[in-house]
């Protein structure tokens, strides 16, 4: 049964570029959830979707958009990219609010 | 507003001594606690979970206790390993609205190294 997995693992990009992410959650999970991860810090919560909709979102600016589809995976959107951009993204799933297991998730350097 | 803190921020262990991690939240109005490890550069790996009804949670080596009241959660591991070096981190879910469910709210993390 193979967890949550997220591709790619690694992105270079520049400033003002876009990046979609991409995330398929655990068999059997219908949540998923995007985190922010800079280094040295705990992962901070950008937003949540649950029967593709964004269910609620954390303290970042509309740049960050996602997608749930109907298979239950999700896109990560980032638009116009700044340096503090750079970070590790995880996703996170769970099923109805049950315990959440995340990914190994994607680097994003923004150069 | 819920703050979650870790202190402290890295510690430094021989083999074979046990260790103690702590986690202090301000808003005890939370649904669960759960603690993860994250070895550098990779995801999170689940620990334990701990609901709010709990005091504690044991699993092999590891056991976390809930002080709900005292807005704290401690870590132990015991007889540590070399192995048992990375960064562990601790996360309350405030709520369990259909809206919230997938929102943890993380400390910091202590980087934790055990040497042999």
């Amino acid at each position: 049964d193979a967890g949550v997995t997220q591709s790619p693992t690694h992105l270079i990009k520049t400033r003002g570029q876009q990046v979609t992410l991409r995330c398929s959650p655990k068999s059997g999970h219908d949540t998923v959830s995007w985190y922010q991860q800079a280094l040295g810090q705990g992962p901070q919560f950008i937003f949540q979707y649950y029967e593709e909709e964004e269910r609620q979102r954390g303290n970042f600016p509309d740049r960050f958009s996602g997608h749930q589809f109907p298979n239950y995976s999700s896109e990560l959107n980032v638009n116009a990219l700044l340096l503090g951009d750079s970070a590790l993204y995880l996703c996170a799933s769970s099923f109805t609010g049950k315990e959440l297991f995340f990914g190994s998730g994607t680097q994003l350097s923004v150069l | 507003k819920q703050e979650v803190t870790q202190i402290p921020a890295a510690l430094s262990v021989p083999e074979g001594e046990n260790l103690v991690l702590n986690c202090s939240f301000t808003d005890s109005a939370i649904y669960n606690l759960q603690w993860f490890r994250q070895d550098p550069g990779k995801g999170l790996t689940s620990l334990l979970l701990i609901q709010s009804s709990q005091r504690e949670q044991t699993s092999g080596r590891l056991n976390a206790s809930l002080d709900k009241s005292s807005g704290r959660s401690t870590l132990y591991i015991a007889a540590s390993q070399p192995g048992d070096s990375a960064t562990y981190l601790c996360a309350v879910r405030p709520s369990m609205t259909t809206d919230s469910w997938g929102k943890l709210q993380f400390g910091a993390g202590t980087q934790v190294v055990v040497t042999p």
